[in-house]
């Protein structure tokens, strides 16, 4: 079983909508989780990162942590054509490694 | 402040030639990952260092080699390439390998075998 799994999508939304992206993940034990953006032809950057209980808002963005169901969300309102991006799920197992979701391709519509 | 550098940016190799993929960072990290990207896969670990003199396989470490000789680079190496190293290559590094750690990857070099 894969560490984490994510759906590549692509997800194609109009300009204003609510993006919801997940993952979900395989083991209980993970605690923390990063949610990386990547454009078009460029290297993924961090983009933010939760804790295993609760929310955590920045700006536009919400990561979210449902631990009962190990599953892993991150919200985006008022999208924008610049939010048009692979996102891609992240965790470190066991510190060391830095593991990958496969990604989800954005398309935010103006 | 040049961060993780990658060199060559695009490369076509034919089959059972080698090559070497450059990456240097000049942030002094002790870890740095090497990552292949294949369409709809996600970045999948090839290697990972975790400082000078010590590396370890990830996810899919054959037909690849590595080296860390200096914390500042760590290029990869394919010796026979094969149409199934086809993909977009990417070297990442962190200061720490702690949970929240946050990653700064370079730029990415697309490699096709043919």
């Amino acid at each position: 079983q894969k560490e984490v799994e994510q759906d590549p999508g692509p997800l194609s939304v109009p300009e204003g909508a609510i993006v919801s992206l997940n993952c979900t993940y395989s083991n209980s034990a993970f605690q923390y989780f990063m949610w990386y953006r990547q454009y078009s032809r460029k290297g993924p950057e961090l983009l933010m990162y939760t804790y295993s209980s609760g929310n955590k808002e920045d700006g536009r963005f919400t990561a979210q942590v449902d631990k009962s169901s190990k599953y892993i969300s991150l919200f985006i309102r008022d999208s924008q054509p610049s939010d048009s991006a692979t996102y891609l799920c992240a965790i470190r197992p066991g510190g060391d490694k830095l593991v990958f979701g496969a990604g989800t391709i954005l398309r935010v519509k103006s | 402040n040049a961060g993780v550098t990658q060199t060559p940016k695009f490369r076509i190799l034919k089959i059972g030639q080698s090559m070497t993929l450059q990456c240097t960072q000049d942030m002094n990290h002790n870890y740095m990952y090497w990552y292949r990207q294949d369409p709809g896969m996600g970045l999948k670990l090839i290697y990972y260092s975790v400082g000078a003199g010590i590396t370890d396989k990830g996810e899919v470490p054959n037909g690849y080699n590595v080296s860390r000789s200096t914390t500042e680079d760590f290029p990869l190496r394919l010796e026979l390439a094969a149409p199934s190293q086809t993909s977009v290559y990417f070297c990442a590094s962190s200061s720490l390998g702690g949970l929240r750690t946050e990653a700064f990857f370079g730029q990415g070099t697309r490699l096709t075998v043919v």
